[in-house]
């Protein structure tokens, strides 16, 4: 059975970081791209950045480039994203997801919440 | 405001069938046949209900299905139940720089 479990929210103030992170099971995770995808309270789904199986490539949603960072530990089948200079419009649950040419299994999310 | 468009609510009643709606443009729903559609129930992860346009994922009722017809794809869904209740997202894979974009959202009221 897949299992993605996000693990790392929590309460930050603005211009704070945090670290994400995402353990995966039940499928071999070196074989696929992760992407996080993340909702914001009482919103939509906003896709935020990917990484390719061997993290040679990554993708991000201009609001976050340079700011945070997507990375993976194959040996760990983990995911993980750095979030640096955080600000409250990234205030969120942020989910974890395998993708195919779809996002076939998500995690059941992390919430972060950027305040002071 | 989302990449693509999706109306804010739909409903029917049980065993009704009803459609969404999901208008892109050429870059991105009109440009590739990967199109989703995940059902989210409140305080739960979403779940991919179709991908690539009209593919059922092993598990997902063969009441829901997808179809595509220039830049707006559609989700379907016959024999309306109370449990289909929920919000619906569709996304679809892009040619700029945001690799992957979603619809707002749309809220099924089973009445």
């Amino acid at each position: 059975e897949v299992q993605l479990v996000e693990s790392g929210g929590g309460l930050v103030q603005p211009g704070g970081s945090l670290r994400l992170s995402c353990a995966a099971s039940g499928f071999t995770f070196s074989s696929y791209w992760m992407s996080w995808v993340r909702q914001a309270p009482g919103k939509g789904l906003e896709w935020v950045a990917n990484i390719k199986q061997d993290g040679s490539e990554k993708y991000y949603v201009d609001s976050v480039k340079g700011r945070f960072t997507i990375s993976r530990d194959n040996a760990k089948n983990s995911l993980y994203l750095q979030m640096n200079s955080l600000r409250a419009e990234d205030t969120a649950v942020y989910y974890c997801a395998r993708e195919t040419e779809t996002l076939d299994y998500w995690g059941q999310g992390t919430l972060v919440t950027v305040s002071s | 405001q989302s990449a693509l468009t999706q109306p804010a609510s739909v409903s029917g009643s049980p065993g009704q069938s009803i459609t969404i709606s999901c208008t892109g443009t050429s870059s991105d729903v009109g440009g590739y046949n990967y199109v989703s559609w995940y059902q989210q129930h409140p305080g739960k992860a979403p779940k991919l209900m179709i991908y690539d346009v009209s593919n059922r994922p092993s598990g997902v009722s063969n009441r829901f299905s997808g179809s595509k017809s220039g830049n707006t794809a559609s989700l379907t869904i016959s024999g309306l139940q109370a449990e289909d209740e929920a919000d619906y997202y569709c996304s679809s894979y892009t040619s700029s720089s945001t690799l992957l974009v979603f619809g707002g959202g749309t809220k099924l009221t089973v009445l």
